[in-house]
């Protein structure tokens, strides 16, 4: 089966401006989770849905942030307007059931 | 408070030694533990996982884990390291009451194999 898809793999972009990275989970993965993995760091939860709904965006800078997950499929996570701080690699992960995790290659953003 | 604590930011390993990984939970419920591997510039794979039964767990790669729950620890050991084990070891705990939970990760351990 195809893994978890997710574009682009990098970008640059200058602070301030828009970003969106997209993500296709593996087909029937209800579950899709948004990670940001900062530099010599671990992964941390953004946003996680069960099919359309946002179900914990307790770590999601609303701020300036945003996601969706149109009809429970794909999803694409939003910055606007991205900072310096922002720099890092944003993965998405579906899963079907406990533990079945997968991991995308991941988008490394880096602003200037 | 949860948190995961990997003690060794870098290792060091001749290539066909023994590798040890430390991994150390703090967690108010029982947990779901994970190990995952990252190559430069790739995904998370996963190496193997521990839900419950045997506390000693085979992966993938050659690699295996025990669960002490009187350490609450979950340290990733293997026998013989190949020069392509080199990458960056993550270990993850996720809630084992909620099916779908997010997992929280460890600061990652980065395996250098030398010749």
């Amino acid at each position: 089966e195809a893994g978890v898809v997710q574009s682009p793999r990098y970008k640059i972009i200058e602070k301030k401006q828009p970003v969106a990275f997209w993500c296709n989970p593996i087909s029937g993965h209800n579950t899709l989770y948004w990670y940001r993995q900062n530099l010599g760091q671990g992964p941390e939860l953004l946003i996680r849905y069960e099919n359309e709904e946002a179900v914990d965006d307790s770590q999601l800078p609303k701020d300036r942030f945003s996601a969706e997950r149109l009809k429970g499929v794909d999803s694409t996570l939003k910055i606007q307007p991205a900072e310096l701080g922002d720099s890092a690699v944003y993965l998405c992960a579906s899963s079907l059931r406990q533990g079945g995790y997968t991991f995308g290659s991941g988008t490394r953003l880096t602003v200037v | 408070a949860q948190s995961v604590t990997q003690p060794d930011i870098h290792i060091t390993v001749s290539e066909g030694a023994s590798l040890e990984l430390r991994c150390n939970y703090s967690y108010g419920a029982t947990p779901y533990l994970f190990w995952y591997v990252q190559s430069p510039g790739q995904g998370l794979q996963l190496l193997l996982k521990y839900f419950s039964g045997d506390t000693l767990v085979q992966g993938i790669k050659g690699f295996e884990a025990e669960f002490k729950r009187s350490q609450s620890s979950f340290n990733l050991r293997k026998p013989s390291v190949h020069w392509s084990d080199a990458a960056e070891y993550f270990c993850a705990v996720g809630p084992a009451t909620d099916s779908w939970g997010k997992l929280q990760f460890g600061a990652g351990t980065q395996v250098v194999v030398t010749p």
